[in-house]
């Protein structure tokens, strides 16, 4: 069972640089979230989508964008990488808004 | 933004000891989840509790929820190195965001 699938696993980006976080989910989920973990700490909520073609802003937006062209996939995007954006980023999906599952997680590094 | 606090941050005990670990905030929540986090690995969901007062039992784990659904519980009876990770209650916010609280991360020595 596939579920909730992030990639890359791991990536280094050069301060400046841009990338696109993948996320696909097959269990027909229509919300979706992407969170960032920083070491030792809880999640913190970047961005999430109800739907098709709905975006919302979470607790920590600024520097990423998302879109939801599908039910499907939810891909974060990283415009001019910063060393503040190194963490540990999480894709999940809900059918209902209170039981979440989550990605393996991708590791991202900013030099 | 309702802010979860969990206690305590790390927690270090011997195979066979029992412990708890809590969650409060000052805002109550409509439900609230305990979610187990392994190294390189996401959040798992443990249990979600939605009544005050409630408690849920898995295996030799107990959730207990607070009458005024304000706080939380985790009690684990004789612990194992199994259970160690990082514990994270969530709270259901507004827009129907999980709010996560920063961790208790448990280590089970053999």
């Amino acid at each position: 069972n596939a579920g909730v699938t992030q990639t890359p696993k791991f990536r280094i980006l050069k301060i400046g640089q841009s990338m696109t976080l993948q996320c696909t989910q097959d269990m027909n989920h229509n919300y979706m979230y992407w969170y960032r973990q920083d070491p030792g700490m809880g999640l913190k909520l970047i961005y999430y989508s109800v739907g098709a073609g709905i975006t919302d802003k979470g607790e920590v937006p600024n520097g990423y964008n998302v879109s939801r062209s599908t039910t499907e996939d939810f891909p974060l995007r990283l415009e001019l990488a910063a060393p503040s954006q190194t963490s540990v980023y999480f894709c999940a999906s809900s059918r209902q808004a209170n039981t979440i599952y989550f990605g393996e997680g991708s590791w991202l590094t900013v030099v | 933004t309702q802010l979860l606090e969990q206690s305590p941050q790390f927690l270090s005990i011997q195979e066979g000891e029992n412990l708890t670990v809590y969650c409060n905030s000052s805002s109550v929540f409509s439900s609230l989840q305990w979610y187990r986090q392994e190294p390189g690995e996401g959040p798992v969901l443990l249990v979600t509790v939605v009544t005050g007062g409630e408690v849920k039992k898995l295996k030799r784990l107990t959730f207990q929820f607070g009458d005024a659904r304000k706080d939380s519980s985790l009690h684990i009876t004789a612990a194992q190195p199994g259970d160690t990770g990082l514990y994270l209650c969530a709270a259901s916010g507004s827009a129907r965001q999980l709010t996560f609280g920063s961790g208790t991360q448990l280590t089970v020595l053999p």
